[in-house]
């Protein structure tokens, strides 16, 4: 079993619907991490979340310390929100994150 | 603010060949760390460098190296490549001081594509 495991793996909206993606993780963290990858490879960092909720614009992110559970929302989805979605898992050891293998999103008009 | 930079974005090689990869961190980031990615084992942490020492290391093997120079810019190099080195590797830097349990976020560069042939 992966330390950290994403779901879905592949997701279909349409324009307008709100998305969720999940993160579970098995591992200690002093933070989490929610990652943007869009073709081409660049990734954009999204969120860092060590407790609660972080918002930015339409994108809304979660943590549970206890459950070991994170969510990543996107509300009002527009095509342009089409990418590859990671979370991270973050110990605090100095580079060493522990990757979900990625929720490859397509939001269509 | 210039973000991070990596040179070359794209390389090919012939295996057995060695390559040296750049990444130049943002102003003032002390902390590089390089992944690797592959369709098949996703994205794994090479190593992190902080004041031009390594500080962790993942699991990869010894034809994997590093270093960092005095200005914090970092280079990898890989030694007698194999087609299973074909991946995307991307560095990030951070504003990490040093000493564990301390969190900043990363900014990725836009990674370096080789191809081993």
């Amino acid at each position: 079993k992966n330390e950290v495991e994403q779901s879905p793996q592949n997701l279909t909206a349409q324009e307008g619907e709100f998305i969720t993606i999940n993160c579970s993780y098995s591992v200690g963290i002093s933070a989490l991490h929610w990652l943007q990858q869009h073709p081409g490879g660049g990734i954009v960092s999204l969120f860092m979340l060590s407790s609660g909720k972080k918002n930015h614009g339409r994108l809304i992110a979660t943590i549970n310390i206890q459950e070991k559970h994170s969510s990543l929302h996107i509300t009002a989805s527009h095509p342009r929100d089409s990418a590859v979605y990671i979370c991270a898992a973050d110990g605090g050891s100095q580079g060493n994150l522990i990757f979900g293998k990625g929720t490859k999103l397509s939001v269509k008009p | 603010k210039a973000g991070v930079t990596q040179t070359p974005r794209y390389l090919i090689k012939t295996r057995g060949q060695q390559v040296t990869l750049s990444c130049s961190p943002i102003s003032g980031h002390r902390s590089v760390s390089w992944y690797q990615q592959t369709p098949g084992q996703g994205l794994q942490f090479l190593f992190e460098y902080f004041s031009e020492t390594q500080r962790n290391k993942g699991n990869f093997p010894g034809r994997f190296s590093g270093r960092q120079f005095s200005n914090s810019r970092s280079e990898m190099n890989v030694s007698t490549l194999e087609l299973g080195d074909s991946a995307l590797y991307l560095c990030a830097s951070s504003l990490s001081q040093g000493g564990v349990g301390t969190n900043y976020g990363y900014t990725f560069g836009s990674g370096t594509r080789l191809t081993v042939v």
